[in-house]
C-alpha cells in the first residue's frame, strides 16, 4: 500500500524567509502533484512532476522530484503572507491520487 | 468550461438520514474519483469510477456507503443512515484518464454536517 508522508506538518515562518517542505512516498510512481488548499476551499493545482530530476517553478514556489529517493520538495523563497495555506503532495498509483498528510503554512510579518 | 461541479455545497442531515452527494465531471472527462477530508486532515481516497463501472473502491467503508456513475447524469456518492463521524468535506475529482500533464481537476466539495 502506497504511503505518502509530508514534513513538517505545521510550519510557521516569518515573511522573507526560505523554507522547504518534504514529501516522501513508499512505492514507485510516475507522477507527483503539489496542491494548495485555503481554509474551507477546494484544491488548487500547483505543479505536476513527471520524471526524475524534474523541477518546476512558479513565483516564490519551486518543486522538485527525485524518483530514486522517492522524495519531492517544495521550496518557498522569501515567503509572503499570501502563501499561508495548507500544501499537499499527492502521488499517483493505479490511476488514483494518494495524498500526503499536508503541511499547514503560516507566514507572519 | 464549468469545471467539476459538486452539489450541494453544504448539506445538513440528522443521524439516521441518507445523504446524496452529486458530482458532474468536466466536459469530456470519463473518470471520477471521490475523496473525504475530515477536519484538519488530508484527503482520503474513497472510490474511482468510470461510466457505469466501479474501478477501485478500496477506500470505501464496507457499510452504508455506495457510489455510482451512470451512463447519463452525474456521479452520486450515497451515505445511508449517517452518523456524526460522517461529517466531513467530500471532494470529487475528474480526469481524462490518459492525460498525465493536466491530471485531475477537483470540485469545490460538499460539506456534510450530521447533527
Amino acid at each position: 500500500e502506497l504511503k505518502v508522508e509530508q514534513n513538517p506538518l505545521f510550519l510557521s515562518m516569518q515573511e522573507g524567509k526560505n523554507y522547504t517542505i518534504y514529501c516522501n512516498y513508499s512505492t514507485t510512481s510516475d507522477r507527483l502533484y503539489w496542491y494548495r488548499q485555503d481554509p474551507g476551499k477546494s484544491l488548487e493545482s500547483l505543479f505536476v512532476l513527471l520524471s526524475n530530476g524534474a523541477v518546476k517553478q512558479e513565483g516564490r514556489l519551486m518543486a522538485s522530484l527525485d524518483t530514486k529517493a522517492r522524495l519531492s520538495t517544495l521550496h518557498i523563497t522569501a515567503a509572503v503572507h499570501d502563501l499561508s495555506a495548507t500544501y499537499f503532495c499527492a502521488v499517483v498509483t493505479t490511476d488514483k491520487l494518494i495524498f500526503g498528510t499536508g503541511t499547514r503554512l503560516q507566514v507572519f510579518p | 468550461n464549468a469545471g467539476v461541479m459538486q452539489n450541494p455545497r453544504h448539506l445538513v442531515r440528522r443521524r439516521g438520514q441518507e445523504a446524496r452527494l452529486r458530482c458532474s465531471p468536466m466536459k469530456g472527462h470519463s473518470h471520477v474519483y471521490w475523496y473525504r477530508q475530515l477536519p484538519e486532515e488530508g484527503l482520503k481516497f474513497m472510490v474511482y469510477l468510470q461510466k457505469e463501472n466501479i474501478i477501485d473502491e478500496s477506500g470505501m467503508p464496507k457499510e452504508r456507503f455506495s457510489a455510482e456513475f451512470p451512463k447519463e447524469g452525474p456521479s452520486i456518492l450515497r451515505i445511508q443512515q449517517v452518523v456524526r463521524g460522517d461529517s466531513a468535506a467530500y471532494f470529487c475529482a475528474s480526469s481524462l484518464g490518459w492525460d498525465r500533464v493536466f491530471g485531475y481537476t477537483f470540485g469545490s466539495g460538499t460539506r456534510l454536517t450530521v447533527v
